[in-house]
């Protein structure tokens, strides 16, 4: 069976401050990967999503990037982080792009100081 | 652009219908969803309606999907505290698969 792990699952860091968030998918091959936000107000935002290896796509401009080093590994990144960038990081996997099913990570809480 | 909208609270007694209503503006989807979130965890699909359909039932859920007027609502019969979470509608973004919009989200709060 498929298995999604992000981590770290809490975050508290100052601004200015660098930031990597891990998330692997097991149990499957070349997954569609994608990186969401849930701010304060519980609406999810997508930031990022990938078809394979080395290809991103970002949805809105920001202060975050993020990587597909391999082929089931999607880090979400930052040089400095804002005050902003507070919220819940989800990602996700889905097996084909024609469907939204998505299958989430338990998600990375980052509070930004 | 595309938007989805959702209130954000319904509270109701255990034994009862839950309705949860969403409205979507994209036309185009082709698949509409409910998601659930329980408190500090990711999100969990629930259940998928395809565009051409005007109700889905599965088990205690019923999601009914009317185009003309593009509402959504997920129906949960017989509502248990278990139930009580954060269900999320969303749409595809353009009609890119996991590319969605989601609504704000509804907490639903269930009293014993």
């Amino acid at each position: 069976s498929q298995t999604i792990h992000q981590w770290p699952a809490t975050l508290v860091q100052p601004v200015g401050s660098p930031l990597s968030l891990e998330c692997t998918v097991e149990g499957t091959s070349n997954p569609n990967l994608y990186w969401y936000r849930q701010a304060a107000g519980r609406g999810l935002q997508l930031l990022f999503y990938s078809v394979g290896i080395g290809q991103i796509s970002s949805e809105v401009p920001q202060n975050l990037s993020a990587s597909r080093p391999q082929d089931r590994q999607f880090i979400l990144s930052s040089k400095k982080l804002l005050l902003s960038d507070s919220g819940f990081y989800l990602c996700a996997w889905s097996r084909d792009t024609n469907t939204g099913e998505l299958f989430f990570g338990e998600g990375s809480r980052l509070t930004v100081l | 652009g595309e938007d989805v909208e959702q209130s954000l609270f319904l509270s109701v007694r255990e034994g009862d219908s839950s309705v949860i209503n969403c409205t979507y503006t994209d036309s185009s989807s082709t698949y509409l969803y409910w998601y659930k979130q329980e408190p500090g965890a990711g999100l969990q699909l629930l259940t998928y309606i395809f565009s051409n359909m005007d109700m889905k039932q599965d088990q205690r859920l019923t999601v009914l999907l009317n185009k003309k007027d593009k509402h959504l609502s997920l129906r949960i019969a017989d509502t248990q505290t278990g139930d009580s979470a954060i269900y999320f509608c969303a749409e595809s973004i353009n009609n890119q698969g996991g590319k969605l919009i989601f609504g704000q989200g509804t907490e639903l709060s269930v009293k014993p």
